[in-house]
């Protein structure tokens, strides 16, 4: 069983589209984060939620809009798609944000996003 | 703030030669390092972490690392490379309390037959 799950993998869009990128654990964790990964392979956090309520806001335009229907799940929408969002958008999670152990950080197999 | 320092953003080595990937850190308080890596194509899979304990970490496929707080260091090694080693290494470091991870901007492997 996969234990973060993102779809689609690979996606193609036009500038100006909205998407998509859907995310799942089955690891009873109780945060998840996003993450950008730029043409350089550069990795930068984005987002993360625990327990659904956001507690991590990069800097990030405000056309990307996380959701995060239940602890199990967070999605990220994308409005208005630009040039520069092209990249790879990894899912993640932990099992507690605030724990004093080094908690591992799992990730997804990542989201390839090619706007054109 | 935390941040990490990958020394070499491309290395390259013969297979079965040592395999050294250094990374240093910056944090006022006791950090918990972390090794992923990244083949082709792929997410990122943990190689190894440091907590607390033992500063000799043991890792998946034969990596190791050694934390040195005095050096401000926590270099991946692996005694002798396989082709299967080929692949984006990326050093990471979380404190205490922390609500992320923060990465070094990965060193690319190349093993040569």
């Amino acid at each position: 069983d996969t234990a973060v799950s993102q779809t689609p993998k690979y996606l193609v869009t036009q500038m100006g589209n909205d998407k998509s990128i859907k995310c799942e654990q089955n690891l009873g964790h109780d945060t998840m984060y996003w993450y950008k990964q730029d043409s350089k392979k550069f990795l930068k956090i984005m987002f993360s939620y625990n327990n659904k309520e956001l507690i991590i806001n990069e800097t990030v335009p405000n056309r990307f809009s996380p959701k995060s229907p239940d602890k199990a799940h967070l999605n990220l929408h994308i409005n208005s798609l630009e040039l520069g969002d092209s990249a790879v958008y990894f899912c993640a999670s932990s099992q507690d944000v605030w724990a004093l152990s080094g908690n591992t950080i799992y990730f997804g197999e990542g989201s390839w996003l090619t706007v054109v | 703030a935390q941040s990490v320092t990958q020394l070499g953003s491309h290395v390259s080595v013969s297979e079965g030669a040592l395999v050294l990937l250094r990374c240093n850190y910056s944090s006022s308080v006791p950090p918990y390092l972390f090794w992923y890596v990244q083949y082709p194509n792929q997410g990122l899979q943990l190689l190894l972490k440091y907590t607390t304990g033992a500063t000799l970490v043991k890792g998946i496929n034969g990596f190791e690392a050694e934390f040195k707080k005095s050096e401000t260091s926590f270099h991946l090694t692996k005694p002798s490379a396989h082709m299967s080693d080929a692949a984006e290494y990326f050093c990471a470091v979380r404190v205490q309390g922390a609500q992320k991870l923060v990465f070094g901007q990965g060193t690319r492997l190349t093993i040569n037959p």
